[in-house]
Formats: C-alpha cells, structure tokens, sequence
C-alpha cells in the first residue's frame, strides 16, 4: 500500500532562516506530489505540484521554493523565513480518483 | 473567480444526521473531494465524485450536481469522533490539483 512520510511534525524557526521540508512516497511510482498550506484557521492553499523528477509549477507567487530530485521525494525549501511563512504544511500525493495527505509539519516563524 | 462554499459551522447531537453543503464555482470540473480534518491533524480522504448521484461509504455518503455545481456530504448516526471540520475540494484539472472551501466545522454534542 502506498504512505507518504513528512517531516518533522513542528518546526520553530527564527526570521531569516532557511527552511527545509522533506517529504517522500512509498507504494507507488512517478506519482503527482504536492505542496499545500493551512494558515490558522483558514482553508488549504495549494503552493507547488510536480509531476515528475526536476518538473515543478509554482501556484502562487512566494517566497519558497519546491524540488524534486528523485520520483518519490519532494522537497519545500526557503532561503530566508518571513513571519507570513507560519502556517501548516501538507504534503500530498494523487492517483487517479484518490489523493492523500501527509502527517504536516507546523511552522512556527518567531 | 473561482470559489468553493460551504458554512462555517454546524452542531448536531449524537445519533443524528448532519447535511454539509458545497457549492462551486470554477473554470473547469474534473471531480470533487470531501475530507475529514480532525484539530491539528492533517485531513483524511472521504469521498470523491465525479458523477451525478450518490456515492454511499458506510455511515459517509456524499452527492453531486454538476449541473447545479453543488454536492453535499451526510453523516448518519453521529458519534463524538465525528467532531472535525470538513472540507470539500475541487479538482478542474487532470493534474489533481485541489481547490479548497474553507471547511466546515462539526460539532457533535451529547
């Protein structure tokens, strides 16, 4: 059965530090992976997808980045963090009728 | 613009049926998604439609309209875990990417 590993679970990072958010999939192969992220108390906003190695389209302009340097890996990256960056990160992966969700990591921005 | 309605809260006593409504609006339809999101939890897939009619999961039954760009989501026989928000989700492309309502938060009472 297809998983999706992220981590960590929470993150407390100060203002200017770099970030960087794993996620990877097991179970199946070249799958469509996403980034998502929940600001308090608001809905799921989709930030990056890939569907394929080195391939990612960006959603909304930001100030992260996304790789993807092996199929089931996917990688959420920023240089310097912003205050606005706190929020719930999901990674996500799809087939077909069914998309699933990692665990999230909870960003705290100080 | 593309949106995706559904109220913000909903209270319900344990035992009953409660009826989540989601209306959409969006440039393109390839199928719509209903999730469970417990507090501080990533969310859990329930159902997806991408015909008209009914789609029945044990106590989870999920319907929709394109025509009236409009589903729902009933739960029967509430129980106390059911206390969650739910959010349904829109996919208008064949990339699965999903647009989220803000979700809807469920509570069960005694």
């Amino acid at each position: 059965s297809q998983t999706i590993h992220q981590w960590p679970a929470t993150l407390v990072q100060p203002v200017g530090s770099p970030l960087s958010l794993e996620c990877t999939v097991e179970g199946t192969s070249n799958p469509n992976l996403y980034w998502y992220r929940q600001a308090a108390g608001r809905g799921l906003q989709l930030l990056f997808y890939s569907v394929g190695i080195g391939q990612i389209s960006s959603e909304v302009p930001q100030n992260l980045s996304a790789s993807r340097p092996q199929d089931r890996q996917f990688i959420l990256s920023s240089k310097k963090l912003l205050l606005s960056d706190s929020g719930f990160y999901l990674c996500a992966w799809s087939v077909a009728t069914e998309a699933f969700f990692g665990q999230g990591t909870r960003l705290t921005v100080v | 613009g593309q949106n995706i309605d559904q109220p913000t809260e909903m209270t319900a006593t344990e035992g009953a049926i409660v009826q989540i409504n989601c209306t959409y609006q969006t440039s393109g339809f390839n199928g719509l998604f209903w999730y469970q999101q417990h507090a501080g939890e990533a969310p859990t897939f329930l159902s997806y439609n991408v015909l008209d009619g009914l789609e029945e999961k044990g106590r989870f039954s999920s319907f929709l309209s394109r025509s009236k760009g409009y589903s729902y989501l009933l739960l029967k026989e509430l129980q106390m875990k059911d206390s969650a928000s739910y959010l349904c989700a829109v996919t208008t492309d064949s990339w699965g990417k999903l647009q989220f309502g803000a979700g809807t938060q469920v509570v069960v009472t005694p």
